[in-house]
């Protein structure tokens, strides 16, 4: 059975600083993982999304992850954090299986 | 519509009543899941419809949940002898893809349907 573990629940940077949000699978094989937004009152969104080809993927608002599959990683990053950038992110996998879900983190973002 | 559409936004019932949640996939979409966020948890997997037929329910806890699509498009979500451990938001999501292995499993979640049971 996949799993997915998302690394703190809560993460607090400063506005400008750099962004990582940690995110690990588990699957017996190739997963295609997923980055969604939960903004306050809102559905979830879709960030960005791993398939096949190129590890490095590109989302909306300036986000990217980077699948790793020696470390069984899709870590997703943003350079300089905006204030408008905090909400709850899950990270998000699947394989043969529905979608999977870690359980989320919650990022601040401090002025 | 634009979005997935979900009703009620809200719901408050007492142990033991009958509930109904229901969703509006965007047009078009043949795939509807149900998955179930409690407090401070990732949404989890309930039930995956492919067109009319539900494909996988192995995420429903038990027989007190069930759900149908008798039309392929809008779905309702059934709790029976509703129990406060319950208590959640029941999310809906539509794609465009089904099966197992889409091409891109792309799912548009609406805005949820919370649910307490007191």
């Amino acid at each position: 059975a996949q799993s997915v573990t998302q690394l703190g629940s809560h993460v607090s940077v400063s506005e400008g600083a750099l962004v990582l949000l940690r995110c690990n699978y588990s699957s017996s094989v190739p997963p295609y993982l997923f980055w969604y937004v939960q903004y306050p009152n809102q559905g979830l969104q879709l960030l960005l999304k791993y398939t096949t080809g190129a590890t490095l993927v590109k989302g909306i608002n300036g986000f990217e992850a980077e699948f790793k599959k020696s470390e069984t990683s899709f870590h997703l990053t943003k350079p300089s954090a905006h204030m408008s950038d905090a909400a709850e992110y899950f990270c998000a996998a699947k394989a043969n299986t529905p979608l999977v879900f870690g359980k989320g983190t919650r990022l601040s973002v401090i002025a | 519509g634009a979005g997935v559409s979900q009703t009620p936004s809200n719901k408050v019932t007492e142990k033991g009543k009958y509930v109904e949640l229901r969703c509006d996939p965007i047009s078009g979409h043949t795939a509807l899941y149900w998955y179930r966020q409690s407090l401070g948890q990732g949404p989890e997997f309930l039930i995956y419809f492919q067109g009319t037929g539900a494909a996988d329910d192995s995420g429903l806890p038990n027989d007190r949940f069930f759900a149908v699509r008798p039309e392929g498009s809008v779905s309702t979500l059934k709790i029976q002898r509703t129990e406060r451990g319950d208590s959640a938001v029941y999310l809906c999501a539509s794609s465009l893809e089904g099966g197992a292995h889409p091409l891109s499993g792309e799912l548009f979640f609406g805005e949820g349907s919370r649910l307490t049971v007191l």
